[in-house]
């Protein structure tokens, strides 16, 4: 069946990139998102990719995507303390439902 | 951008009892909701998909007498946990979907449920 893994935790320095990764097993995925949530609240989207893409970039986020090794990783430049929260890989095939992973928890410290 | 409601935000009821989760979209119409489970540090887990006017479609492992899932209308969903254990308890999170967009798929808050 359809798997998403990330690693559980990240800690990085106020001010530097940080990276998340991600690798999923459906080899169709359509898409493949990056979803936010922040302590007590519902998930935010952050960004998304098509699976025919390499890399997106909107502002401080960069996506990049390996098909072939099916991995996913979200580059947030020049972190700020409001970027720590759990961080969720998820995709998507043919079928309607979203398949998440375990969520990377981003701290960040001064 | 759209925005998902949950009712109630948090929920404790005893075991043995039924509560219900509604969930709203505010300000479109959703073809399609979806209720999450989500365990402490861990990710979501899709329980079900549920279509106005239509029967929802249970993930394997989901008790679908256990979790009655009702989609009355194209703004409301309700989720009914009947017979409530302490294992039931848990942060369930619905979302609604306008269309097949990858981006029009909105997120509700989530409701924390403790069953004592």
């Amino acid at each position: 069946g359809e798997d998403v893994e990330q690693s559980l935790f990240l800690s990085v320095r106020e001010g530097d990139s940080s990276v998340i990764n991600c690798t999923y097993t459906d080899s169709s995925s359509t898409y493949l998102y990056w979803y936010k949530q922040e302590p007590g609240a519902g998930l935010q989207l952050l960004t998304y990719i098509f699976s025919n893409m390499d890399m997106k970039q909107d502002q401080r986020l960069t996506v990049l995507l390996n098909k072939k090794d099916k991995h996913l990783s979200l580059r947030i430049a020049d972190t700020q303390t409001g970027d720590s929260a759990i961080y969720f890989c998820a995709e998507t095939s043919g079928a309607s439902k979203i398949i998440f992973g375990s969520g990377t928890r981003l701290s960040i410290r001064p | 951008g759209a925005v998902v409601s949950q009712h109630p935000s948090w929920v404790i009821c005893k075991s043995g009892t039924s509560v219900k989760i509604e969930c709203r979209s505010l300000d479109f119409q959703a073809t399609t909701m979806f209720w999450y489970r989500q365990f402490p540090k861990q990710s979501l887990m899709l329980m079900a998909t549920s279509n106005e006017g239509s029967k929802a479609t249970y993930e394997q492992g989901v008790e679908k007498d256990k979790f009655l899932i009702n989609h009355a209308s194209l703004t409301l969903s309700t989720l009914t946990v009947t017979s409530a254990h302490p294992e039931d308890s848990s942060f369930y999170i619905c979302s609604a979907r306008v269309s097949s967009a990858p981006d029009e798929q909105y997120f509700g808050p989530g409701t924390r449920l403790t069953v004592t």
